[in-house]
């Protein structure tokens, strides 16, 4: 069982290219989250997708596009790439209840630089 | 508006004593509270967590952590460090009133916590 799993683990863009970052779970999970990291900041939510065939907007969502291509796979896009998008990028997902069952399953990310 | 404060960067302890990472959050309706550990090129896993009930929550690994509504503070505790538990802990709060959306997390910093031998 693999969980979430995430593509690329690591990439180095020069800014204004454009690269896809791929997410896929086998856990028949119906939401599922972008999020990225920065040191010192924690973990902020860039975009996410509730359900199949729906996108959301986090807290930082300016720079990236998401794309919920079926139940198992959410991929993020950045469209021309800027130095400010070196982050690494995590991928999660979690089961359609709250309460007890609650949490998120995380991929283990994407470590992204931008030159 | 919510958000998490974790006011130590860094928590160094010696293997064998207690262990607490502080954590403070600011939600305006209830809050269901999270513990997350990242380890070295990792993804972050989940610890525990509290949605209601008993103020003390039980996780993995012999965590646990105290829900104090009052000085709405989630700190994280274990009885006895391990070299294994030095790692990244993140705090994270959901909103849950109405509108909340399901995942959508608020983190905290992160605390870096090294136990030394």
């Amino acid at each position: 069982n693999a969980g979430v799993t995430q593509t690329p683990k690591f990439q180095v863009l020069k800014t204004g290219q454009s690269m896809t970052l791929q997410c896929a779970q086998d856990m028949n999970h119906n939401s599922m989250y972008w999020y990225r990291q920065d040191p010192g900041m924690g973990l902020r939510l860039i975009y996410y997708s509730a359900s199949e065939g729906t996108t959301d907007k986090g807290e930082v969502p300016n720079g990236y596009n998401v794309s919920r291509l079926n139940k198992r796979e959410f991929s993020l896009r950045l469209e021309s790439a800027a130095p400010s998008q070196t982050s690494v990028y995590f991928c999660a997902s979690t089961p359609p209840v709250w309460g007890p069952n609650e949490k998120l399953f995380f991929g283990s990310g994407t470590q992204l630089s931008v030159l | 508006a919510q958000s998490v404060a974790q006011p130590e960067d860094q928590v160094n302890v010696a293997e064998g004593n207690p262990l607490t990472v502080k954590c403070t959050y600011s939600v305006s309706g209830n809050p269901y509270l999270f513990w997350y550990v990242q380890y070295p090129n990792r993804g972050l896993q989940f610890l525990l967590k509290y949605i209601t009930g008993d103020n003390l929550v039980k996780g993995s690994y012999g965590f646990e952590a105290e829900f104090n509504k009052s000085q709405t503070s989630f700190h994280l505790k274990k009885p006895s460090a391990l070299v294994s538990d030095s790692a990244l802990y993140f705090c994270a709060v959901r909103d849950i009133s109405r509108g909340s959306t399901l995942g959508r997390l608020y983190f905290g910093r992160g605390t870096q916590l090294t136990v030394w031998p």
